[in-house]
């Protein structure tokens, strides 16, 4: 089966302990994207990668860390956790960034910070 | 920039009554627009799309036609059931995909 797979789905953690959180796509796809969403703000672009070792800021990157050292894998790396990072997260998988295919989603990680 | 703007929330219908929710973008170039549908408790999922001017995206009885002149994709069903209660986002591309914040719809029996 096509999908996205993210793991942890639940994390609470304490402020400034290290965490990753995984995210695997099993379709060949080139672009990867994390996203936060907030209640009143939507889905917002954390980082994203259009193929292997190519990374780029989105709107909210502060924070945050990733890598794409392999065209399946995308983790997204809290380095020092802060209660603002309190939040729902997604990655995301498209064939490429060029525009016209839409996005498969993970299943979201629901991280607490404390 | 690239923005997608749709109605507020909450939208509360009766099973069988008819759909609307208004979507307005702004972009440059050529988007493509989308509408995701997120159930309670689970990631968001591509309900239909439209990638140039006039086409009409239709899946699972949902429909929306993308209007160049008035740079709108509305979202429409004729008859929507309590299945149907989710978060409704719409969204287009240029390259990465820009998001609408989202209309929660509920549907009562």
């Amino acid at each position: 089966e096509a999908q996205v797979t993210q793991n942890p789905r639940y994390l609470i953690t304490v402020t400034g302990k290290k965490l990753t959180v995984t995210c695997s796509q099993n379709m060949n796809h080139e672009y990867m994207s994390w996203y936060r969403q907030d209640p009143g703000l939507g889905l917002r672009q954390i980082y994203y990668s259009m193929n292997v070792e190519v990374t780029d800021k989105g709107d909210v990157p502060e924070g945050y860390k990733v890598s794409r050292k392999e065209k399946r894998n995308f983790p997204l790396i809290l380095e020092s956790p802060s209660p603002n990072q309190t939040s729902l997260y997604f990655c995301a998988s498209s064939l490429n960034g060029q525009g016209g295919y839409g996005y498969t989603f993970g299943s979201g990680t629901r991280l607490t910070v404390v | 920039g690239n923005s997608v703007t749709q109605m507020e929330g909450p939208v509360t219908l009766s099973e069988e009554a008819f759909l609307t929710i208004n979507c307005t973008y702004t972009a440059t170039g050529y988007p493509s627009l989308f509408w995701y549908v997120q159930y309670p408790g689970e990631g968001l999922q591509l309900l239909l799309k439209a990638t140039k001017a006039d086409d009409k995206g239709s899946n699972k009885g949902f429909e929306a036609t993308y209007r160049k002149e008035t740079t709108s994709f509305h979202l429409e069903k004729g008859s929507v059931q309590v299945s149907d209660s989710a978060v409704y986002f719409c969204a287009l591309s240029v390259g990465d995909m820009r998001f609408g914040a989202g209309t929660r719809l509920t549907v009562k029996p």
